[in-house]
């Protein structure tokens, strides 16, 4: 069975600061990986979309990579700002109704 | 504005009882999923619909019943037979059943408690 963790659960930045948060998986037989903010008591709102057989994507300050070999993703946050302290989540899609998530990284970015 | 309603945002059971969590969308989407996310973990999947009058269990079915009457609407209940559930319940639909490229979209979230 497919499995996603993200590491660190928690992390805390000052305002400014670029970061790196981290998604990998078990099984490399995805057609996507997704990131995903939650605000809390919120629900989830897709930030990015990586096709399995894209290498990256970006939308403004976010970057998202992908390398299916090793297992790995990683969500690029440039110039963070307070408003983008939430929760990120990563869920990757091995059928096209089955979505496995991590358990989340909770950031704090610092005024 | 297109989206997925959740209601209600609060729901409370009593020991023995049967809730049901409501889920509406107006974007069309053909497959619709239900979620619980418990503190500090990822989301778990408990039945997804890929159209009108079917369904299928999840990874977390037990205790739970869906119906998928109408193409917006996917009510979840919560029956007694549920012992844990106290969770935080997600709606999600994406556009095409058998897509296999396309971004999941949430509702709001309904908080259950036991009393």
């Amino acid at each position: 069975k497919q499995e996603v963790t993200q590491i660190p659960a928690a992390l805390s930045v000052p305002e400014g600061e670029n970061l790196v948060l981290n998604c990998s998986f078990t099984d490399s037989a995805i057609y996507n990986l997704q990131w995903f903010r939650q605000d809390p008591g919120k629900g989830l709102t897709s930030l990015l979309l990586i096709q399995s057989s894209q290498r990256e994507q970006t939308s403004g300050r976010l970057n998202a990579s992908l390398d299916k070999s090793s297992g790995r993703s990683t969500l690029y946050i440039a110039a963070s700002q307070p408003g983008d302290s939430a929760t990120y989540l990563c869920a990757v899609t091995p059928h096209f109704n089955k979505f496995y998530f991590g358990s989340g990284t909770k950031l704090n970015v610092k005024p | 504005d297109g989206g997925i309603t959740q209601s209600p945002k609060y729901l409370f059971r009593k020991e023995g009882q049967n809730v049901t969590l409501s889920c509406e969308q107006n974007l069309n989407h053909d497959a619709m999923y239900w979620y619980r996310q418990d503190p500090g973990q990822g989301l778990r999947l408990i039945y997804y619909s890929q159209i009108v009058n079917d369904f299928q269990k999840g990874d977390i079915a037990e205790g739970y019943s869906v119906s998928r009457e109408k193409k917006e609407s996917f009510p979840l209940t919560v029956t007694s037979a549920q012992k844990n559930p106290t969770a935080f319940y997600l709606c999600a639909s994406k556009s095409e059943a058998s897509g296999t490229n396309e971004k999941l979209f949430f509702g709001s979230g309904t908080q259950l408690s036991v009393l």
